[in-house]
C-alpha cells in the first residue's frame, strides 16, 4: 500500500510566486525526504527531515513536518522556471523508502 | 566527489530478448544499491538492493534479476524480457541507513516492443 502520497498531482503558477506541496502518509515514520525529477531525469535530493524535527530550510526550500498530522509539506519560495519538475516525497518505511506518485509542478514565465 | 553513471541511456528491445543495465558508483566505498522502476507518471518502485557485494534482496517477484559482482558495480538483467518491463530503470546508491538519503543515477528508458 501507499504510503506517502503527494498533493495536489498537478500544480501551475507564474514565476516569482510560491508553490506548496503536500505529502500524506499513513504509517509512523523516522524520517521523510523530498526529492526533485526534471523530466527524463533522475532524482535529486532536496532535503531531509527527521521525526523529530518540524521545519527545516534549504536555500529557497521549506520543509515542515507535522507527524500528529502525518503530513508534510514543501514550499518552494520566488519561484523560477527552472523549478519546473516532479516533487515527490519518500518516507523511510521499515527498510526501504516508498515514495508517492509526485506532484508536477510548471512555473510560467 | 561522489557519481554514478547508468548505461544504456536508453534501449529498445523486442520481447523475449535478454536485458543487462550497469550501473556503477565512483568515489566511495561498500555503498548501499539500489534498483527502481518508474512506470510514466508514477512513483518509484524498488525492485532490488544490495548492502554488499554478492548480497542482493529482492523486492518484487518479477521477470527480473540482480546482481553485485563487485563493490560499486550493480547489474539489472532478465533472461527473457515481457512488454510489462516496459519502464524508467533508475539506480541509486547511499551511505547510511537504507532508509537515509539515497542519490540516484541518469536513469535507462527501456521500450519493449
Amino acid at each position: 500500500s501507499q504510503q506517502g502520497e503527494e498533493d495536489p498531482q498537478a500544480l501551475s503558477i507564474q514565476e516569482g510566486e510560491n508553490a506548496t506541496m503536500n505529502c500524506s502518509y499513513k504509517t509512523s515514520i523516522n524520517n521523510l525526504q523530498w526529492y526533485r525529477q526534471n523530466s527524463g531525469r533522475g532524482l535529486v535530493h532536496l532535503i531531509l527531515i527527521r521525526s523529530n524535527e518540524r521545519e527545516k530550510h534549504s536555500g529557497r526550500l521549506r520543509v515542515t513536518l507535522d507527524t500528529s498530522k502525518k503530513s508534510s509539506s514543501l514550499l518552494i519560495t520566488a519561484s523560477r522556471a527552472a523549478d519546473t519538475a516532479s516533487y515527490f516525497c519518500a518516507t523511510d518505511a521499515r527498510y526501504k523508502l516508498i515514495f508517492g506518485s509526485g506532484t508536477r509542478l510548471l512555473v510560467r514565465p | 566527489s561522489q557519481t554514478i553513471h547508468q548505461w544504456p541511456a536508453t534501449l529498445v528491445q523486442p520481447v523475449g530478448s535478454p536485458l543487462s543495465l550497469e550501473c556503477t558508483v565512483e568515489g566511495t566505498s561498500n555503498p548501499n544499491l539500489y534498483w527502481y522502476r518508474q512506470a510514466a507518471g508514477r512513483g518509484l518502485q524498488l525492485l532490488f538492493y544490495s548492502v554488499g557485494i554478492g548480497q542482493i534482496s529482492s523486492e518484487v517477484p518479477q521477470n527480473l534479476s540482480a546482481s553485485r559482482p563487485q563493490d560499486r558495480q550493480f547489474i539489472l538483467s532478465s533472461k527473457k524480457l515481457l512488454l510489462s518491463d516496459s519502464g524508467f530503470y533508475l539506480c541509486a546508491w547511499g551511505i547510511a541507513a537504507i532508509t537515509d538519503t539515497q542519490y540516484f543515477g541518469p536513469g535507462t528508458r527501456l521500450t519493449v516492443l
